[in-house]
């Protein structure tokens, strides 16, 4: 069964910490990670990786992928109050031949306190 | 970018009665929609597949008589709660990719979701 599985299920730090949260997975078929922030209604994309070792970073976020592992890690430096959300992991597989499918983790929840 | 629509934001219904959501890829077609449950704190679950022109596909547990899923064009797809039951009240959220500017691998875009509140 594919699975994916983020840890620490919640996290709650202070302004200025840095944070890493981390995602494995057990699939067939893998084709890229995403990591995705949720806070009121959909989730917005942060990153899509496909290759090992490459880091992906947008300001204070990076992310980086270890296809060998099976696991990818989301950093974020000098957190604020605004980072405070879901982060959700998600992986895409080839399924049906054609058609790409989205298994997301379980998320981890970020509150970031002043 | 891409822009995936979803009506309503949120529904209160009674217990029995019947409520259509509505996906819409805004400025790009999509052959393919998908539709995603949340329940509170949790992570969202692929429910099914909508495949425009054809019949979806679901997930493993979820009733097909119960979320029925339309999908008549490339830039709409239609999830109808029947008979809904306080047990389906949850966050539905709909995405769809835009394989004109990203290919099948392109991240998906969601719709802003739909709070059912079924009482």
């Amino acid at each position: 069964e594919d699975k994916v599985v983020q840890s620490p299920l919640s996290l709650v730090v202070h302004e200025g910490d840095t944070v890493t949260l981390n995602c494995s997975y057990e699939v067939t078929n893998f084709r890229s990670l995403l990591w995705y922030k949720q806070e009121k209604k959909a989730p917005t994309f942060l990153f899509m990786l496909t290759s090992s070792g490459i880091e992906k970073k947008s300001g204070r976020l990076s992310s980086i992928l270890d296809k060998k592992e099976l696991f990818s890690i989301l950093n974020i430096t000098a957190t604020q109050t605004g980072d405070s959300a879901i982060y959700l992991c998600a992986v895409t597989i080839l399924y049906g031949g054609a058609t790409n499918k989205l298994i997301f983790g379980t998320g981890t929840l970020l509150a970031v306190q002043p | 970018g891409a822009v995936v629509s979803q009506h309503p934001s949120w529904v209160i219904c009674k217990s029995g009665t019947s409520v259509k959501i509505e996906c819409r890829s805004l400025d790009f077609q999509a052959t393919t929609m998908f539709w995603y449950r949340q329940f509170p704190k949790q992570s969202l679950m692929l429910m099914a597949t909508s495949n425009e022109g054809s019949k979806a596909t679901y997930e493993q547990g979820v009733e097909k008589d119960k979320f029925l899923i339309n999908h008549a064009s490339l830039t709409l797809s239609t999830l109808t709660v029947t008979s809904a039951h306080p047990e389906d009240s949850s966050f539905y959220i709909c995405s769809a990719r835009d394989l004109g500017t990203g290919g099948p691998n392109s991240p998906l875009h969601f719709g802003n979701g739909t709070r059912l509140t079924v009482t």
